[in-house]
């Protein structure tokens, strides 16, 4: 079955500094990969999705992530944090049947001023 | 465009009760699906309808959950009795079709079992 592994359940930053949030998956055939961000009481709002077209995969808010079937990892970047970035991010990838999503745990990110 | 609706957004209830959620998707879109999001943890697939069909619900704990989906519209989550361990936000999305569509998701049903 399809699988994402999230490292680290809890990242902090400066405001200002690199985001890098780590996923790496785990998939016998070509995936199709996506990075959710959940506000607090609310639901997953889609960041960015891979899709086998270009590897690197520019996102809303600034966000960006690159496939690397290498590595068997997408990592989620964003070049200079703001406090509004603060939530709980989740990556995920289609399931073999049906295209439901397998989630990670999350990482909760957490900006400091 | 109006996204996917959820009622009730909190539910309480006793051990033994049943409980009932509520989905409104996306205008347009043949598949709906309900996720469990337990504390902590990314949410977990329990039951996916392609138009009204169930695609896959190998995750529903059947003996207490129940879902349809009418008419391929909106969709009801059951839950009875419920235990403890239901407590969790359940998640409604919904898509246009395909592994590679978006899937929309809507603000939740947080449930507390005491």
């Amino acid at each position: 079955a399809q699988s994402v592994t999230q490292l680290g359940s809890h990242v902090s930053v400066s405001e200002g500094a690199l985001v890098l949030l780590r996923c790496n998956y785990s998939s016998s055939v070509p995936p199709y990969l996506f990075w959710y961000v959940q506000y607090p009481n609310q639901g997953l709002q889609l960041l960015l999705k891979y899709t086998s077209a270009a590897t690197l995969v520019k996102g809303i808010n600034g966000f960006e992530a690159e496939f690397k079937k290498s590595e068997t990892s997408f990592h989620l970047t964003k070049p200079s944090a703001h406090m509004s970035d603060a939530a709980e991010y989740f990556c995920a990838v289609s399931s073999n049947s049906g295209y439901a999503l397998n989630f990670g745990k999350g990482t909760s990110l957490l900006v400091t001023p | 465009e109006a996204g996917v609706a959820q009622s009730p957004r909190y539910k309480i209830i006793e051990k033994r009760q049943s409980v009932a959620f509520w989905c409104n998707p996306i205008s347009g879109h043949a598949t709906l699906y309900w996720y469990q999001q337990i504390l902590g943890q990314g949410p977990k697939l329990l039951i996916q309808f392609q138009n009204n069909g169930v695609v896959d619900d190998s995750q529903l704990p059947k003996d207490r959950f129940s879902a349809e989906r009418l008419k391929g519209v909106d969709s009801t989550l059951k839950i009875q009795p419920a235990k403890l361990e239901d407590s969790a936000v359940y998640l409604c999305a919904s898509s246009l079709d395909g592994a590679a569509d978006t899937q929309y998701f809507g603000p939740g049903t947080r449930l507390t079992v005491l």
